[in-house]
């Protein structure tokens, strides 16, 4: 079964460095979301892609984090420069179109900021 | 986005017991979502619900949607070791609001 890949799966920095998240969403999958999940809580949706543009982006801070999707395909998330808040789990998903019933989450990554 | 609050935050449920957890909206809904989550992996979606009144049922789950389409309930019969995790409803308006999850813990 095709599946969401993402890395790293886990990453420790330190506050103000910069680090960056690689999603690949299922083949054919058109819509793509990055989401930040603070534990304990449910997942909050940073920005939604439709092919290469941005659909959703208005809970991204836009002053420290950025978001591409050149090809429509694959997708970074960057933070720059990370803060203490920034320590949480980092979900990508794709559905094959925005509004489709079933989103598939990747396996995530846990970033830790020190 | 919409706000979903969830019911109640955390359920330890003796194994072969049934319990119920609720999603509930101040606002009418175009359709909710339903994931689980394990512990420490990520969400798995479940179902959507769309209609009004509407009861689906997935093996020993039951998820209904309100009348009014402002709430949901998950309901879990003869829970196993396996129900263990986070249960999530979302509301979709063309984007996910989730709620943040019933922790679900069984005692064997």
């Amino acid at each position: 079964e095709a599946e969401v890949a993402q890395s790293p799966r886990y990453k420790i920095t330190e506050k103000s460095q910069a680090v960056a998240f690689w999603c690949d969403p299922i083949s054919g999958h058109a819509t793509l979301y990055w989401y930040r999940q603070i534990l304990g809580q449910g997942p909050e949706l940073l920005v939604q892609f439709q092919d290469e543009s941005v659909v959703d982006d208005s809970q991204l801070p836009k002053d420290r984090f950025s978001a591409e999707r050149l090809k429509g395909v694959d997708s970074t998330l960057k933070i720059q420069p990370a803060e203490l808040g920034d320590s949480a789990m980092y979900l990508c998903a794709s559905s094959l179109a925005v509004g489709q019933e079933t989103q598939y989450f990747g396996p995530g990554t846990r970033l830790l900021v020190l | 986005g919409q706000q979903v609050m969830q019911i109640p935050q955390y359920q330890h449920v003796q194994e072969g017991e049934d319990f119920t957890t609720y999603c509930n909206s101040s606002t009418t809904l175009s359709n909710i979502q339903w994931y689980k989550q394990r512990p420490g992996g990520h969400p798995v979606f479940l179902i959507q619900l769309v209609k009004s009144g509407e009861v689906k049922k997935q093996k020993r789950l039951t998820f209904q949607f309100g009348e009014a389409k402002k709430n949901s309930s998950l309901h879990i019969t003869a829970t196993q070791t396996t129900d263990v995790g986070t249960y999530f409803c979302a509301a979709n308006d063309y984007k996910l609001s989730f709620g943040a999850g019933t922790t679900v813990t069984v005692r064997a």
